[in-house]
């Protein structure tokens, strides 16, 4: 069964410094990977997603992700961060049966941007 | 607007008075399932469906019931709400039951059992 590892569940950083929250999955064969935010008071929305095609997927709001494979990891990166990013972010895996059935979300990242 | 919607946002009960909260989607999407959202555990699947009248269970479905009359609204029912169902709960739907179709989440529903 696959799993997903958020490291630190709080994050913060300053406004206009770089964002870094870091995922690991855990899976026999590469998966499809995930990013979603849920903003305050909302649902969860996606960010981004890899699905076997390009490792350096980019998303909504300046953000992308690489997938590395050798590091079985998916960190979520954004070059300078905004107070409207402060979040909470959630990766998220499947296995390649690629049921929505099989999507396992993380524990969650909060992250915090600083003025 | 494309939209998932739930019903009631803020809930306060008393163990063992069963009750619904409704979800429904406006984007003739097939699939749809509920999820609750625990702190340090993310979220974690209640009960998935399909299509209509095709439901199953996620993993954590010991408590609930769903039905699926029609392809727009997946209820999920209580019928003894208990203290440890205390959470906040989304509705999520998308069009096909893949995990590459996005996702689409209600705004949640904060359930409170006493």
């Amino acid at each position: 069964a696959q799993s997903v590892t958020q490291l630190g569940s709080h994050v913060s950083v300053s406004e206009g410094a770089l964002v870094l929250l870091r995922c690991n999955y855990s899976s026999s064969v590469p998966p499809y990977l995930f990013w979603y935010v849920q903003y305050p008071n909302q649902g969860l929305q996606l960010l981004l997603k890899y699905t076997s095609a390009a490792t350096l997927v980019k998303g909504i709001n300046g953000f992308e992700a690489e997938f590395k494979k050798s590091e079985t990891s998916f960190h979520l990166t954004k070059p300078s961060a905004h107070m409207s990013d402060a979040a909470e972010y959630f990766c998220a895996v499947s296995d390649l049966s690629g049921s929505a059935r099989q999507l396992t979300f993380g524990s969650g990242t909060q992250l915090t941007v600083l003025p | 607007e494309a939209q998932v919607t739930q019903n009631p946002r803020y809930l306060i009960t008393v163990t063992g008075k069963k009750l619904t909260v409704t979800c429904s989607q406006n984007m003739n999407h097939e699939y749809m399932s509920w999820y609750r959202q625990d702190p340090g555990l993310g979220l974690r699947q209640i009960y998935y469906s399909m299509n209509v009248e095709v439901t199953d269970k996620g993993d954590v479905p010991e408590g609930y019931k769903v039905s699926r009359k029609e392809k727009r609204n997946f209820p999920l029912i209580l019928e003894s709400p208990s203290p440890n169902q205390t959470s906040l709960y989304f509705c999520a739907s998308s069009l096909g039951g893949k995990s590459t179709d996005t996702q689409y989440f209600g705004p949640g529903t904060r359930l409170t059992v006493l």
